[in-house]
């Protein structure tokens, strides 16, 4: 199975300054049709999961501009240029490129 | 709207048996490839299979701690997703969600059901 590593595992941040996510998959996530199938997801605490970014750097309709996806091959990055309040929760990175599908572990993002 | 409803979870033995439900409204279910994730408390996102449209010949697939145990069916004429856990675990105890794939991920999820397997 392809393996998902987040980093860090927690990220405080002070309001109104930047994040970012790191996600690394132990396999490069290119598929055969050249599209590459990395996903970030947000779950606010008591909520369900919803999908920030499709197919690394695509926001969902909805998604405030100041989330954005970046990288390629093995390597990929959750920005959120300036943290907000209601941002708070965790985020997750998953790959739909390799059988069966994988999770990253999670990075929780609290405010300072 | 979009909405997802996942039903049918609650409290089972080890070795029973429970049958998830999954009610979709608010676009053409038939079109989309749907999956099933599950969350253990205070833990992370495992998906735990798919099931393709009718284009893609209505193909199912799971992850292989589920295999065998598990079976995911669909019904277009309801609008519905199923997912029928057989000989249950403690393990299997989580939240179970239901999303609509849309570019190779769910973009919109349900609000979970809970399965808690205990004696």
């Amino acid at each position: 199975d392809v393996v998902m590593t987040q980093s860090p595992l927690s990220l405080p941040v002070t309001l109104g300054q930047p994040a970012s996510i790191s996600c690394r998959s132990s396999q490069s996530l290119v598929y055969s049709d050249g599209n590459t199938y990395l996903h970030w997801f947000q779950q606010r605490p008591g909520q369900s999961p919803r999908r920030l970014i499709y197919q690394v750097s695509n926001r969902d309709s909805g998604v405030p501009d100041r989330f954005s996806g970046s990288g390629s091959g093995t390597d990929f990055t959750l920005k959120i240029s300036r943290v907000e309040a209601e941002d708070v929760g965790i985020y997750y990175c998953m790959q739909g490129t390799h059988w069966p599908l994988t999770f990253g572990g999670g990075t929780r993002v609290e405010i300072k | 709207e979009v909405q997802l409803v996942e039903s049918g979870g609650g409290l089972v033995q080890p070795g029973g048996s429970l049958r998830l439900s999954c009610a979709a409204s608010g676009f053409t279910f038939s079109d989309h490839n749907m999956d099933w994730v599950r969350q253990a408390s205070g833990k992370g996102l495992e998906w735990v299979g798919r099931s393709r449209n009718k284009a893609d010949g209505y193909i199912t697939e799971y992850a292989a701690s589920v295999e065998g145990r598990f079976t995911i069916s669909r019904d277009d004429s309801k609008n519905s997703l199923y997912l029928q856990m057989n000989s249950l675990k403690t393990e299997d105890t989580a939240v179970y969600y239901c999303a609509r794939d849309s570019y190779g991920s769910g973009d919109y999820w349900g609000q979970g059901t809970l399965v808690t397997v205990s004696s």
